[in-house]
């Protein structure tokens, strides 16, 4: 079974310029997840899909990141402007969780390195 | 809000044992416990339910003590390939909320030979 996707691996950009980040989740995980996790801490949730809705976007600063995930399957992370202190691990995880179910095990990507100068 | 891990850093000689706590200030629904070698993934170790369950894979396990709102990681005979960044991820709402997971920040496990 393929893991979660994520391109690309690295990223470097300058301060200003915008960026995209692609996730392909595993197939039939209708939950997929972008976290940002920044040198030495824990990863912090940005957004959440349940197939195509966005559940919970809470901590997504909207003024410079959006995201998207069309056909509840595939997702994108835009960030415009970039800034530096937007330097960091973006990962992108994804799980199958029904109501019943409740909390199931999240499958993350390996990342996307991105810095900002 | 962040759930605290303690301690922050241990390390080991391969054989030993260890335990890493997670806590929180708030109900728990759920642990989830990771663990993140340099560069990599996390990677899902297990998750424990509200209601005191225990459980074990190989020689890790956990315990999801309800009242003190603490969950242990177990790790026993620990081996090389064990080193890794422990995270904690916890759910506080459960019901229409599932899923969401607020993490802790870390601790860092170093095993030797």
């Amino acid at each position: 079974e393929a893991g979660v996707v994520q391109s690309p691996r690295y990223k470097i950009i300058e301060k200003k310029q915008p960026v995209a980040f692609w996730c392909n989740p595993i197939s039939g995980h209708n939950t997929l997840y972008w976290y940002l996790q920044n040198l030495g801490q824990g990863p912090e949730l940005l957004i959440r899909y349940e197939n195509e809705e966005a559940v919970d976007d809470s901590q997504l600063p909207k003024d410079r990141f959006s995201a998207e995930r069309l056909k509840g399957v595939d997702s994108t992370l835009k960030i415009q402007p970039a800034e530096l202190g937007d330097s960091a691990v973006y990962l992108c995880a994804s799980s199958v969780t029904t109501r019943t179910s409740g909390n199931n095990e999240q499958f993350f990507g390996p990342g996307t390195r991105l810095t900002v100068l | 809000q962040q759930p605290v891990q303690s301690p922050q850093a241990v390390i080991l000689r391969e054989g030993e044992d260890a335990v890493i706590n997670c806590s929180s200030s708030k109900a728990l629904y759920s642990v989830h416990w990771y663990r993140q070698k340099h560069g990599e993934a996390p990677v899902f170790l297990m998750i424990l339910l509200k209601g005191g369950e225990q459980k074990g894979h190989d020689k890790i396990s956990a315990s999801f003590n309800e009242k003190k709102q603490q969950s242990s990681l177990y790790l026993t005979a620990s081996q090389l390939s064990y080193s890794g960044t422990y995270f904690c991820g916890t759910d506080y709402a459960g019901g229409t909320s599932y899923g969401k997971l607020t993490f802790g920040q870390g601790t860092i496990l170093t095993v030797h030979p």
